[in-house]
C-alpha cells in the first residue's frame, strides 16, 4: 500500500456542486499538504497543516476549504466548484528535513 | 518570498547525450532546502534529491549529477548518457526553513522543464 493514498484518483464534478478530495498517511508525519498542479505552472500550495490544530494557507487559498481530522487524515474542499479550478491535486507529507513525500494525484475536472 | 525559476520550458534530445536542466532560485532564507522530483507519464512526482544550504557539494547519482552553487543562486541537474526512460517532466523546488524548522511551511516548485529523449 501507499505511503500516501488520495481518494478519488478521478472525478468529474459540476459546476456549484460541493467536492471532498481525502487524503490518508501511514508515514507517521505530522506535516500534510494540499498542492495543485496546472500545465505549465508547477504546483501550488493550496493549505498545509502542522496538527490537527494548526492549518494554514498557502499561495492560492481561495476556494477551498481544509480539515485535518487526525494526524493521518487531511481532506480538502470546494464548497462550490468552478471550471478553473480542474487541476491535478496532490496531497503530500513531509519529514522533519522538509522532504514531501506525494500521493498519486487526484485529477479532477469540473464541467 | 521565495522563487524558483526553471528556465527551460522544453527540452528534446537524442537518446544518450547528456543534457542539464537549470534552476535558479530566490530566498532571503540563510537556511534552505532545495529538492528535485520527477514526474513521468503516469504522473506521479519521483523524488530524486534534496540539499540543504550547508552543503554545497555537488552529488552524483549513477548517471545524474547536481551542482549547488550558492554564488549563482543555481541547483542545475545533468544527466547523463540518457534514456527514453529518463523523459519526464523535472521540477526544482525550494523550501524555507519555516517557523518549525526543516522546510516546513511548504515546497515552492518552479514551473516545471519537461524533457524528452528521442530513441
Amino acid at each position: 500500500d501507499a505511503d500516501v493514498t488520495q481518494t478519488p484518483r478521478n472525478r468529474i464534478t459540476k459546476t456549484g456542486k460541493r467536492i471532498m478530495l481525502e487524503c490518508s498517511q501511514t508515514k507517521g508525519h505530522d506535516r500534510m499538504y494540499w498542492y495543485r498542479q496546472d500545465p505549465g505552472l508547477g504546483l501550488r500550495l493550496i493549505y498545509y497543516s502542522f496538527d490537527v490544530k494548526d492549518i494554514n494557507k498557502g499561495e492560492i487559498s481561495d476556494g477551498y476549504s481544509v480539515s485535518r481530522q487526525a494526524q493521518a487524515k487531511f481532506s480538502l474542499s470546494l464548497e462550490s466548484a468552478i471550471p478553473n479550478q480542474t487541476a491535478l491535486y496532490f496531497c503530500a507529507t513531509s519529514d522533519f528535513r522538509g522532504q514531501a513525500f506525494f500521493g498519486q494525484g487526484t485529477r479532477l475536472t469540473v464541467v | 518570498a521565495q522563487k524558483v525559476t526553471q528556465a527551460q520550458t522544453e527540452i528534446s534530445v537524442v537518446e544518450k547525450e547528456d543534457v542539464t536542466l537549470d534552476c535558479v532560485y530566490e530566498t532571503r532564507d540563510t537556511t534552505y532546502y532545495l529538492f528535485w522530483y520527477k514526474q513521468p507519464p503516469s504522473g506521479e512526482l519521483v523524488f530524486l534529491i534534496r540539499r540543504n544550504s550547508f552543503d554545497e557539494q555537488n552529488e552524483i547519482s549513477g548517471r545524474y549529477s547536481w551542482n549547488f552553487q550558492k554564488s549563482t543562486s543555481s541547483f542545475n541537474f545533468t544527466i547523463t548518457a540518457s534514456q527514453v526512460v529518463d523523459s519526464a517532466v523535472y521540477f526544482c523546488a525550494l523550501s524555507e526553513a519555516g517557523r518549525s524548522g526543516g522546510g516546513a511551511d511548504g515546497l515552492t516548485f518552479g514551473k516545471g522543464t519537461h524533457l524528452i529523449i528521442q530513441p
